[in-house]
């Protein structure tokens, strides 16, 4: 079993809607990074929690440490949003544990 | 100001070949992370530099992987004798101050390399 579990690994959705991608973990974490894959392949650090929720734009991120599970909800989406999104931890160290991440669609 | 570069950008090899890729980091940063994406596959950690020095190798798959920084700044990741499974996305990464889990990471757009 992974210790980062991402769900959906799919995800299409119409232009407007709200998305949300989950992530699970088994280890103890010191903080948790939703990042952000195009295309081209070019990552992008969308957010760095260890506790509560964070919003940027019309990204929001949630963490909740005691069931060790983490959002990320994208309101209003557009098809610009189309990417992978990624789940990763650090459980203290360097060393950060990916998920496989979310492949996102949005349609006009 | 300027992000992270790597290069080069595409690398098309033979196997049993040796490569080096490079990182330039974001001026001023002092940790570096170089990661492997694999077709198909997460990303997985290869190494983390502090400045000149490695604490954290673990992630480097075998001995024909190693990496160096000098001058707290540009980094070198050689692969010697590569072999058809190394095909992969080389990804670089730095950060401002010591720790992934306490400031975000700058990613560079990476190296794909394939060996053929």
């Amino acid at each position: 079993k992974n210790e980062v579990e991402q769900s959906p690994q799919n995800l299409t959705a119409q232009e407007g809607e709200f998305i949300t991608i989950n992530c699970s973990y088994s280890v103890g974490i010191s903080a948790l990074h939703w990042l952000q894959q195009h295309p081209g392949g070019g990552i992008v650090s969308l957010f760095m929690l260890s506790s509560g929720k964070k919003k940027h734009g019309r990204l929001i991120a949630t963490i909740n440490i005691q069931e060790k599970h983490s959002s990320l909800h994208i309101t209003a989406s557009h098809p610009r949003d189309s990417a992978v999104y990624i789940c990763a931890v650090s459980g203290g160290s360097e060393k950060l544990v990916f998920g496989k991440g979310t492949k996102l669609t949005v349609n006009p | 100001g300027a992000g992270v570069s790597q290069s080069p950008s595409n690398k098309v090899t033979e196997k049993g070949k040796d490569v080096e890729l490079r990182c330039d980091p974001i001026s001023g940063h002092t940790a570096l992370y170089w990661y492997r994406q694999s077709l198909g596959q997460g990303l997985e950690f290869l190494i983390y530099f502090q400045g000149n020095s490695a604490p954290d190798k673990s992630g480097l798959p075998s001995d024909r992987f190693s990496a160096e920084r000098t001058g707290g700044s540009v980094s070198t990741l050689t692969i010697q004798r590569t072999q058809q499974e190394d095909s992969a996305v080389y990804l670089c990464a730095s950060s401002p101050r010591r720790g992934s889990y306490n400031s975000p990471l700058h990613f560079g757009n990476g190296t794909r390399l394939t060996v053929t």
